[in-house]
């Protein structure tokens, strides 16, 4: 398996334009998730889903930031419009938690895209 | 709100020592997880060593290994015979499935190996 597939790795764009991050998880797993990492803050979780269904969003920053996991094998996280403050390396995790009381497996993450605002 | 917190943002060891990273967290749960993860300056984020609360035992990895206080809330990852190779950032991690399937991350320690 090629692991969890970000895209892109790096990107730099201009304070008011639109942001596309891509992930693919790994097939199989039913659980992806997004995070923000900055220096200030640490890792961040943004946003998890489940099935494709999100689950949680209570830590997108605001309405700039949407997510979507169309199906299995694809998910994108968007900023509309960009600011500054939004520069930070964004990463993509994803798993299956098998059920019982040993049911926590592996999260495994993608390399990340790092998002510079200017 | 399920919070962990790593008291030591930055530490350096020589080459082949011992160095213990701490970790405490909180929580009211009693089945719930608890993960170390490195990651080195390629970005990469790696699952170092990962303890289930319900057992006692400590695990082990290799040249890791954890010590675990659940009365405490304190889950501390020791690094023997360290190498170059494990100056890293390490995040603690925490995950309460009872309650909902997200992982919760500590602000993390930056660890440097000094040759």
């Amino acid at each position: 398996d090629a692991g969890v597939i970000q895209s892109p790795r790096h990107e730099v764009t201009e304070m008011g334009q639109e942001v596309t991050l891509r992930c693919k998880p790994i097939s199989g797993h039913d659980y992806l998730f997004w995070y923000r990492q900055t220096m200030m803050r640490g890792l961040e979780l943004l946003i998890y889903f489940n099935n494709n269904v999100p689950i949680d969003d209570s830590g997108m920053p605001e309405d700039r930031f949407s997510a979507k996991m169309p199906n299995a094998s694809f998910s994108t996280l968007k900023i509309q419009p960009s600011e500054p403050r939004d520069s930070a390396v964004y990463f993509c995790a994803s798993t299956s938690w098998a059920g019982g009381p040993s049911g926590a497996n592996v999260l495994t993450f993608g390399a990340g895209s790092r998002l510079t605002v200017l | 709100a399920q919070t962990v917190t790593q008291s030591q943002p930055e530490m350096s060891v020589q080459e082949a020592e011992t160095v213990t990273l701490s970790c405490t967290y909180d929580t009211s749960e009693s089945n719930y997880y608890l993960f170390w993860y490195k990651q080195p300056p390629s970005r990469q984020m790696i699952l170092v060593i990962r303890q289930e609360a319900y057992k006692q035992q400590n695990a082990t990895e290799n040249r890791f290994s954890v010590n675990f206080q659940k009365a405490a809330k304190s889950f501390s990852l020791k690094i023997s015979d360290s190498q170059l190779g494990d100056t890293a950032m390490y995040f603690c991690a925490f995950l309460e499935r009872n309650r909902d399937d997200k992982i919760i991350f500590g602000k993390g320690t930056r660890l440097h190996i000094l040759p």
